[in-house]
């Protein structure tokens, strides 16, 4: 799996948006762009994934840049409960099947 | 649905006894993971297995590590004459069936080993 770059932590405030980046220049063509986030001591959680297209869910949207060599998972308004470890991670659709974790983004929302 | 279910959710041991930490994957999954999170570290991949088989395990440590998803009942997860620097979460994840490309990971609340 190829590898991605995310700052080690931001910080933002209650009821705002949130941009977290990933950077994955070496990103294939096959390779989809995943988020997980892990919340204060509990298991990783799935947040949303895409390939080239921009995607929403309910709980973030994530804008995929015209190149795929970078990425954003959008928080539209983040509360109290969106602080965690976010994690950006890239999965061949062929490829293993494990998940490959980085060090991911600590984000942390102020009252 | 009852998502992914770990237990001990908490496991002591001293060193050179033996941990069993099992995996129930939520209902109709049939492939399982397991990560590790060292203090301070991040999360990584161990193994992976489908029902009897196991598919990947790049990620075990060569001695004293062994997992299994029989047929029936949960995946085992068990460490052999424990050490301290096996003190850790260990993460549970189930999925649904083979990657495709929309298929999630759906993790446990995790066990904490700790080993005296």
């Amino acid at each position: 799996d190829a590898k991605t770059t995310q700052p080690n932590s931001m910080e933002s405030n209650e009821e705002e948006p949130v941009h977290l980046p990933c950077n994955h220049s070496t990103i294939s063509g096959t390779d989809y762009i995943h988020w997980y986030r892990q919340l204060p001591s509990q298991g990783p959680e799935y947040v949303i994934h895409g390939l080239t297209s921009n995607v929403n869910n309910r709980m973030a949207s994530l804008a995929i840049a015209e190149d795929r060599k970078s990425s954003t998972l959008i928080l539209h308004r983040a509360t109290l409960r969106d602080a965690a470890v976010y994690y950006c991670i890239l999965r061949d659709v062929e490829g293993a099947q494990k998940l490959v974790f980085g060090q991911g983004t600590r984000l942390t929302i102020n009252p | 649905n009852a998502g992914v279910m770990q237990n001990p959710r908490h496991l002591v041991r001293r060193r050179g006894q033996e941990a069993r930490l099992r995996c129930s994957p939520m209902k109709g999954h049939s492939h399982v993971y397991w990560y590790r999170q060292l203090p301070e570290e991040g999360l990584k991949f161990m193994v992976y297995l489908q029902k009897e088989n196991i598919i990947d395990e790049s990620g075990m440590p060569k001695e004293r590590f062994s997992a299994e998803f029989p047929k029936e009942g949960p995946s085992i997860l068990r460490i052999q004459q424990v050490v301290r620097g096996d003190s850790a979460a260990y993460f549970c994840a189930s999925s649904p069936r083979r990657r495709s490309f929309g298929d999630t990971q759906y993790f446990g609340p995790g066990t904490r080993l700790t080993v005296l």
